[in-house]
């Protein structure tokens, strides 16, 4: 079946730093791709989304890039701040309007971002 | 801005007691979820609520689990008789449109359950 696979964290960086965060996924056709991202204290909200090859979605100074050949879409932003201290989901759904319980979430990755 | 509210927060238990977890979903919204997620895995669905009853639900959730909409504001989980394997994070969202929910979805900041 689908699936997502996402970096393990913690990671840490420095503020100002350049960051990626891995995702990777397995799905049969075209499926939808989703960041999403939770502040401590708060839900999981959505981030960012591309619905097909070669979009890029974009937010916050965030982006991910939906890269068909290499089944990837890999968070990245250029210059990191402490406000963005989070656990970053990486998700899919096949197709875009699918219902709740065909989210395929990967497991979370843990970013924490240094003064 | 609106907000899914769970309470508690944390909530530690023994093995083989009932629990019951609280959510307040957003007051307009009609459709109704439970995920988890066990500590290091990915994020599950458990169930999906419409209309006072269940419309969805996955293979987690078995006859040890059961919802409610007892009121107008509040959506509960219950687990009837926890079991270790059952600790884990429970997230509640809540959405104005069963569609489309990867981008719909409002969740809540989870409530973490210890069962020891």
């Amino acid at each position: 079946g689908d699936s997502v696979t996402q970096m393990e964290g913690p990671v840490t960086l420095s503020e100002e730093a350049f960051l990626t965060i891995n995702c990777t996924y397995t799905a049969t056709g075209y499926p939808s791709l989703f960041w999403y991202v939770q502040y401590p204290g708060e839900g999981l909200q959505l981030l960012l989304k591309a619905t097909k090859a070669d979009d890029k979605g974009s937010n916050k100074g965030f982006e991910a890039t939906y890269r068909k050949e290499t089944t990837s879409f890999h968070l990245e932003k250029g210059s990191v701040q402490v406000s963005d201290s989070a656990v970053y989901f990486c998700a899919l759904t096949q197709p875009l309007y699918s219902s709740a319980s065909k989210i395929i979430f990967g497991s979370g990755t843990r970013l924490s971002i240094r003064p | 801005e609106p907000e899914v509210t769970q309470t508690p927060s944390h909530q530690v238990t023994q093995m083989g007691q009932e629990v019951i977890l609280r959510c307040v979903p957003i007051s307009n919204h009609l459709y109704f979820y439970w995920y988890r997620q066990i500590l290091g895995q990915k994020v599950e669905f458990l169930v999906s609520f419409y209309n006072n009853e269940i419309s969805e639900k996955s293979e987690i959730f078995d006859d040890q689990f059961s919802v409610e909409r007892p009121d107008g504001s509040n959506f509960t989980l219950k687990i009837r008789s926890t079991k270790l394997e059952d600790s884990a994070m429970y997230f509640c969202a809540s959405s104005d449109f069963s569609g489309q929910a990867a981008e719909k979805l409002f969740f809540g900041s989870g409530t973490q359950l210890s069962v020891l």
